[in-house]
């Protein structure tokens, strides 16, 4: 049981460049999130899945898209990489059921746009 | 939405019993109050949740007074590894209906001295 994945785990990219980053959760969770983390910040949530089909924008998704592939999988793109993007970016899962909505969390992707 | 408000850093020795107050006075009436521990290069990790009134589990409590706009994550007897930074969470809704208004604080870094 792997939990939450993510790749790769560090990206450098260059200005305009694209690139996708990978999540994917094996604990048959129906919601995913994507979250970027500053130095000195807190995590900020970009995108969410509350279930297969469905996204959301959280507090910060300008620049970016996403994709709920199926159940499992959840990606994140940069379609032209800007250097405030350079960040360390999470995914994470969660069941949402009747009681709260604990989030597991992926190693994340730390990704320099130069 | 429901923003929260920690203290930035914390300071303890080994042994001593940590208490992290977190402030949310914004809170709403089905928002639960989540506490992730994070520690450098790594995802957060959960470790609390409560509702209202007080939760205990093997590695912390939190103590929520009535009127919910704060609350206080306790480490008993902390030690050398609990050095981390500790995310209050506000938002996670009861029946987990309102992903997108998740709202992670800054973070209160707790380092623990020998």
């Amino acid at each position: 049981n792997a939990g939450v994945t993510q790749t790769p785990k560090f990206q450098v990219l260059k200005t305009g460049q694209s690139m996708t980053l990978q999540c994917a959760q094996d604990m048959n969770h129906n919601s995913m999130y994507w979250y970027r983390q500053d130095p000195g910040m807190g995590l900020r949530l970009i995108y969410y899945s509350a279930s297969e089909g469905t996204t959301d924008k959280g507090e910060v998704p300008n620049g970016y898209n996403v994709s709920r592939l199926n159940k499992r999988e959840f990606s994140l793109r940069l379609e032209s990489a800007a250097p405030s993007q350079t960040s360390v970016y999470f995914c994470a899962s969660s069941f949402t059921g009747s009681v709260g909505n604990e989030q597991f969390f992926g190693p994340g992707t730390r990704l320099t746009v130069l | 939405l429901a923003k929260t408000t920690q203290p930035i850093s914390m300071d303890s020795y080994e042994g001593q019993e940590v208490n992290i107050t977190c402030s949310h006075n914004n809170i709403a009436t089905n928002d639960y109050i989540t506490w992730y521990q994070q520690f450098p290069s790594q995802g957060p990790r959960f470790i609390i949740q409560g509702y209202k009134t007080k939760v205990t589990n093997e590695v912390a409590s939190l103590f929520i007074p009535a009127d919910r706009k704060s609350s206080t994550l306790s480490l008993p007897r902390v030690s050398l590894s609990d050095t981390a930074v500790y995310y209050c969470l506000v938002g996670a809704s009861f029946y987990g209906g309102s992903q997108g208004n998740l709202i992670f604080g800054k973070g209160t870094k707790l380092s623990v001295k020998p």
